[in-house]
């Protein structure tokens, strides 16, 4: 079966685009959660769906991300007016209730570079 | 405010030795622990874990240690070989039920076996 699905791979924008990164679950996979890692920094978290209802948004550092997930698949994250910060890489993460949710599966990340 | 940290940002060790990672954690509630590893230019692949009533959890090469009382685990791997050589990430959640849990990450150590 198919991993987690991260699309575009990589993401060259200019400062002030808007951007849309879009993640692929495993199929059946009721949990996704989004990260980012910048640059000599650690995974840090932006949102968890469980189905389509995200219960912790604590992690969006501004107004400007958001992030929604429909049919209880496919996600997208989406940043506005983009910021030279925001450069980093953004990963995706889906886990199952047949682990407990205690194992997430990576995809392989959207790297996007704000210039 | 970071509650999972690694404080050894990399790691060289001789092929064959063994590998020490280190990681602490702030949160008491934490109790469930990981060990991903990642290559460049892909996501973190899950490698092992362990539930706060163990202290010991062991799979082949790499054992992982949990000592509550200090909030401290590691990972250990022996014998050490040039494919193990990635960026290695701590864990931690503290589920809540039914719902998923969020991970809490660290910034991750960068082992380097040296053949």
């Amino acid at each position: 079966g198919a991993g987690v699905s991260q699309s575009p791979s990589n993401k060259v924008t200019e400062k002030g685009k808007d951007v849309e990164l879009r993640c692929d679950p495993i199929s059946g996979h009721t949990a996704l959660y989004w990260y980012r890692q910048s640059l000599g920094q650690g995974l840090e978290f932006l949102i968890y769906f469980q189905g389509n209802s995200a219960p912790d948004k604590s992690g969006l550092p501004s107004d400007r991300f958001s992030a929604e997930r429909t049919g209880g698949s496919v996600s997208t994250l989406t940043i506005q007016r983009t910021q030279q910060e925001d450069s980093a890489v953004y990963l995706c993460a889906s886990s199952s209730r047949l682990t407990s949710y205690n194992e997430q599966f990576f995809g392989p990340g959207t790297r996007l570079t704000v210039l | 405010d970071q509650q999972v940290k690694q404080n050894s940002p990399s790691l060289s060790v001789q092929e064959g030795r063994i590998s020490i990672l280190n990681c602490d954690y702030t949160n008491s509630m934490f109790d469930y622990f990981l060990w991903y590893k990642k290559y460049p230019a892909e996501g973190p692949t899950f490698l092992i874990s362990i539930s706060s009533i163990k202290d010991k959890n062991e799979d082949g090469r790499f054992t992982v240690f949990l000592n509550k009382s200090a909030k401290h685990l590691s990972l250990h791997i022996v014998p050490s070989q040039p494919g193990d050589s990635a960026v290695y990430f701590c864990a931690a959640s503290a589920p809540v039920l039914d719902t998923g849990n969020q991970f809490y990450f660290g910034t991750g150590t960068s082992l380097t076996v040296i053949p």
